[in-house]
Protein backbone atom coordinates (compact mmCIF):
# COMPACT_ATOMS: atom_id res chain seq x y z
CA UNK A 1 0.00 0.00 0.00
CA UNK A 2 0.78 3.42 -0.66
CA UNK A 3 1.84 6.22 1.79
CA UNK A 4 3.17 9.91 2.19
CA UNK A 5 4.54 11.67 4.89
CA UNK A 6 5.10 14.92 5.80
CA UNK A 7 7.41 15.36 8.82
CA UNK A 8 6.29 18.43 9.47
CA UNK A 9 3.25 20.06 11.33
CA UNK A 10 3.65 23.21 10.52
CA UNK A 11 6.86 25.85 8.59
CA UNK A 12 7.51 29.14 9.64
CA UNK A 13 9.02 31.71 7.40
CA UNK A 14 9.68 34.79 6.80
CA UNK A 15 8.66 37.25 3.87
CA UNK A 16 11.31 37.03 1.24
CA UNK A 17 12.98 33.72 2.36
CA UNK A 18 12.85 30.41 0.48
CA UNK A 19 10.89 27.88 1.27
CA UNK A 20 11.38 24.12 2.20
CA UNK A 21 7.82 22.09 2.75
CA UNK A 22 8.76 18.10 3.39
CA UNK A 23 7.21 15.13 1.67
CA UNK A 24 8.73 11.86 1.54
CA UNK A 25 6.52 8.61 -0.27
CA UNK A 26 6.31 4.60 0.24
CA UNK A 27 4.68 3.32 -3.16
CA UNK A 28 5.19 0.18 -5.31
CA UNK A 29 6.29 1.43 -8.97
CA UNK A 30 6.98 4.24 -10.01
CA UNK A 31 4.74 7.37 -8.49
CA UNK A 32 3.03 9.77 -9.57
CA UNK A 33 3.28 12.94 -6.94
CA UNK A 34 1.56 16.09 -6.28
CA UNK A 35 1.09 18.68 -4.49
CA UNK A 36 -1.86 20.69 -3.35
CA UNK A 37 -2.90 23.91 -1.02
CA UNK A 38 -5.64 24.25 0.88
CA UNK A 39 -6.32 28.53 1.53
CA UNK A 40 -9.25 28.67 4.79
CA UNK A 41 -12.84 28.03 3.64
CA UNK A 42 -11.01 27.12 0.24
CA UNK A 43 -11.32 23.63 -1.49
CA UNK A 44 -7.97 22.15 -2.05
CA UNK A 45 -6.30 23.59 -5.33
CA UNK A 46 -3.97 21.56 -7.60
CA UNK A 47 -0.18 23.51 -7.15
CA UNK A 48 2.14 20.88 -9.43
CA UNK A 49 2.85 17.12 -10.17
CA UNK A 50 5.69 15.19 -11.09
CA UNK A 51 4.66 12.18 -13.64
CA UNK A 52 8.10 11.43 -15.35
CA UNK A 53 10.74 13.60 -17.16
CA UNK A 54 12.64 16.42 -15.37
CA UNK A 55 13.32 15.84 -11.42
CA UNK A 56 12.42 19.42 -10.96
CA UNK A 57 8.76 20.44 -11.47
CA UNK A 58 7.09 24.13 -11.37
CA UNK A 59 3.93 24.66 -10.56
CA UNK A 60 1.18 27.71 -9.86
CA UNK A 61 2.04 30.71 -7.81
CA UNK A 62 5.95 30.56 -8.56
CA UNK A 63 6.16 26.91 -6.64
CA UNK A 64 8.21 24.23 -7.64
CA UNK A 65 9.23 20.69 -6.27
CA UNK A 66 12.08 18.42 -6.85
CA UNK A 67 11.69 14.54 -7.34
CA UNK A 68 14.89 12.30 -5.73
CA UNK A 69 14.15 8.64 -6.62
CA UNK A 70 16.96 7.59 -4.21
CA UNK A 71 15.58 9.48 -0.85
CA UNK A 72 11.89 8.90 -2.26
CA UNK A 73 11.18 12.40 -1.74
CA UNK A 74 9.13 15.17 -3.08
CA UNK A 75 10.35 18.33 -1.49
CA UNK A 76 7.86 21.51 -1.97
CA UNK A 77 9.95 24.52 -2.79
CA UNK A 78 9.72 28.69 -3.14
CA UNK A 79 12.30 31.02 -3.68
CA UNK A 80 10.91 33.91 -2.01
CA UNK A 81 8.02 33.38 0.29
CA UNK A 82 4.91 35.81 0.27
CA UNK A 83 2.88 36.20 3.08
CA UNK A 84 -0.10 35.47 1.25
CA UNK A 85 1.02 31.77 0.25
CA UNK A 86 0.58 30.95 3.85
CA UNK A 87 -2.02 27.86 3.98
CA UNK A 88 -2.15 24.15 4.38
CA UNK A 89 -0.34 21.81 1.79
CA UNK A 90 -0.55 18.22 1.00
CA UNK A 91 1.52 16.32 -0.99
CA UNK A 92 -0.33 13.39 -2.45
CA UNK A 93 1.15 9.99 -3.89
CA UNK A 94 -0.54 7.76 -7.02
CA UNK A 95 0.67 4.71 -7.80
CA UNK A 96 0.96 3.55 -11.13
CA UNK A 97 -1.09 -0.12 -10.55
CA UNK A 98 -3.46 -0.81 -8.02
CA UNK A 99 -6.03 2.04 -6.29
CA UNK A 100 -5.99 4.68 -9.01
CA UNK A 101 -6.73 7.22 -6.97
CA UNK A 102 -4.70 10.09 -4.78
CA UNK A 103 -3.17 9.25 -0.73
CA UNK A 104 -2.56 12.31 0.47
CA UNK A 105 0.04 13.25 3.46
CA UNK A 106 -1.42 14.33 7.02
CA UNK A 107 -0.43 18.51 5.63
CA UNK A 108 1.97 21.04 6.53
CA UNK A 109 0.92 24.15 7.98
CA UNK A 110 2.76 27.38 6.04
CA UNK A 111 3.14 30.41 8.07
CA UNK A 112 5.12 33.37 6.35
CA UNK A 113 5.37 36.35 8.37
CA UNK A 114 5.95 39.53 7.37
CA UNK B 1 -20.93 24.89 -13.36
CA UNK B 2 -17.62 26.13 -13.21
CA UNK B 3 -16.54 24.30 -10.20
CA UNK B 4 -17.24 20.94 -7.93
CA UNK B 5 -20.76 21.58 -6.16
CA UNK B 6 -21.27 20.24 -3.25
CA UNK B 7 -24.24 20.40 -0.51
CA UNK B 8 -25.22 21.18 1.92
CA UNK B 9 -22.11 23.28 3.04
CA UNK B 10 -22.85 22.22 6.79
CA UNK B 11 -25.05 19.50 7.93
CA UNK B 12 -25.60 19.19 11.81
CA UNK B 13 -27.45 16.22 12.34
CA UNK B 14 -28.43 14.26 15.78
CA UNK B 15 -26.62 10.35 16.23
CA UNK B 16 -28.68 7.57 14.34
CA UNK B 17 -29.86 9.61 11.54
CA UNK B 18 -29.74 9.57 8.03
CA UNK B 19 -27.71 11.80 6.13
CA UNK B 20 -27.27 12.52 2.00
CA UNK B 21 -24.34 14.42 1.06
CA UNK B 22 -24.35 15.77 -2.98
CA UNK B 23 -21.63 16.51 -5.33
CA UNK B 24 -22.12 18.21 -8.38
CA UNK B 25 -19.06 17.39 -10.75
CA UNK B 26 -17.39 19.42 -13.26
CA UNK B 27 -19.34 19.38 -16.29
CA UNK B 28 -17.71 16.58 -18.96
CA UNK B 29 -15.54 15.09 -15.84
CA UNK B 30 -15.95 11.24 -15.69
CA UNK B 31 -13.93 10.41 -12.68
CA UNK B 32 -15.85 11.63 -9.05
CA UNK B 33 -13.95 10.81 -5.73
CA UNK B 34 -15.10 11.03 -2.65
CA UNK B 35 -13.02 11.78 0.22
CA UNK B 36 -13.14 12.33 4.00
CA UNK B 37 -10.72 14.97 5.89
CA UNK B 38 -11.01 14.72 10.21
CA UNK B 39 -9.63 17.92 11.77
CA UNK B 40 -5.65 17.53 11.23
CA UNK B 41 -5.22 15.50 8.88
CA UNK B 42 -5.19 14.87 5.19
CA UNK B 43 -8.20 13.86 3.14
CA UNK B 44 -9.32 9.86 3.22
CA UNK B 45 -10.13 7.95 0.33
CA UNK B 46 -13.39 7.00 0.38
CA UNK B 47 -14.45 5.67 -2.80
CA UNK B 48 -14.12 6.53 -7.23
CA UNK B 49 -16.58 6.66 -9.96
CA UNK B 50 -15.56 5.79 -13.53
CA UNK B 51 -18.61 6.78 -15.43
CA UNK B 52 -21.93 5.27 -13.47
CA UNK B 53 -20.18 2.38 -11.79
CA UNK B 54 -17.97 2.92 -8.32
CA UNK B 55 -14.64 1.52 -9.36
CA UNK B 56 -12.92 1.41 -5.90
CA UNK B 57 -15.75 1.26 -3.25
CA UNK B 58 -12.35 -0.14 -0.84
CA UNK B 59 -11.88 3.20 1.57
CA UNK B 60 -15.57 2.98 2.82
CA UNK B 61 -15.07 2.28 6.46
CA UNK B 62 -18.47 0.12 6.93
CA UNK B 63 -21.63 -0.36 5.27
CA UNK B 64 -23.13 2.27 6.74
CA UNK B 65 -21.86 4.31 4.36
CA UNK B 66 -23.34 4.17 0.56
CA UNK B 67 -22.61 6.33 -2.48
CA UNK B 68 -24.45 6.46 -5.86
CA UNK B 69 -23.97 7.89 -9.27
CA UNK B 70 -26.73 6.80 -11.23
CA UNK B 71 -26.31 8.59 -14.52
CA UNK B 72 -23.09 9.73 -14.55
CA UNK B 73 -22.53 13.07 -13.71
CA UNK B 74 -24.00 13.73 -9.93
CA UNK B 75 -23.19 11.80 -7.15
CA UNK B 76 -24.92 11.54 -3.35
CA UNK B 77 -22.79 10.06 -0.53
CA UNK B 78 -25.40 8.21 1.89
CA UNK B 79 -24.74 7.55 5.54
CA UNK B 80 -27.18 5.31 7.97
CA UNK B 81 -27.17 5.58 11.64
CA UNK B 82 -24.32 8.52 11.55
CA UNK B 83 -22.34 8.54 14.85
CA UNK B 84 -20.23 11.39 16.30
CA UNK B 85 -16.96 9.87 14.40
CA UNK B 86 -18.49 10.40 11.01
CA UNK B 87 -18.17 14.27 11.73
CA UNK B 88 -15.93 15.87 9.03
CA UNK B 89 -15.43 17.65 5.93
CA UNK B 90 -17.07 15.36 3.31
CA UNK B 91 -14.77 16.20 -0.08
CA UNK B 92 -15.81 15.76 -3.58
CA UNK B 93 -13.32 16.20 -6.58
CA UNK B 94 -13.61 15.14 -10.40
CA UNK B 95 -11.38 14.47 -13.10
CA UNK B 96 -11.43 14.77 -16.68
CA UNK B 97 -9.12 11.33 -16.79
CA UNK B 98 -10.03 8.36 -15.51
CA UNK B 99 -7.80 7.54 -12.26
CA UNK B 100 -6.34 10.62 -12.18
CA UNK B 101 -2.93 9.17 -13.72
CA UNK B 102 -1.92 12.71 -15.46
CA UNK B 103 -4.82 14.62 -14.91
CA UNK B 104 -5.07 16.69 -11.45
CA UNK B 105 -8.49 16.44 -9.32
CA UNK B 106 -10.60 19.62 -8.86
CA UNK B 107 -12.26 19.57 -5.26
CA UNK B 108 -15.69 21.24 -4.19
CA UNK B 109 -15.25 23.41 -0.89
CA UNK B 110 -16.52 20.33 0.81
CA UNK B 111 -19.53 19.47 3.06
CA UNK B 112 -18.78 20.02 7.13
CA UNK B 113 -21.01 17.09 8.72
CA UNK B 114 -21.44 17.34 12.41
CA UNK B 115 -23.26 14.37 14.57
CA UNK B 116 -24.17 15.58 17.96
Amino acid sequence: AQSVAQPEDQVNVAEGNPLTVKCTYSVSGNPYLFWYVQYPNRGLQFLLKYITGDNLVKGSYGFEAEFNKSQTSFHLKKPSALVSDSALYFCAVLPDTGRRALTFGSGTRLQVQP
Amino acid sequence: GAGVSQTPSNKVTEKGKYVELRCDPISGHTALYWYRQSLGQGPEFLIYFQGTGAADDSGLPNDRFFAVRPEGSVSTLKIQRTERGDSAVYLCASSLIYGGGTGELFFGEGSRLTVL
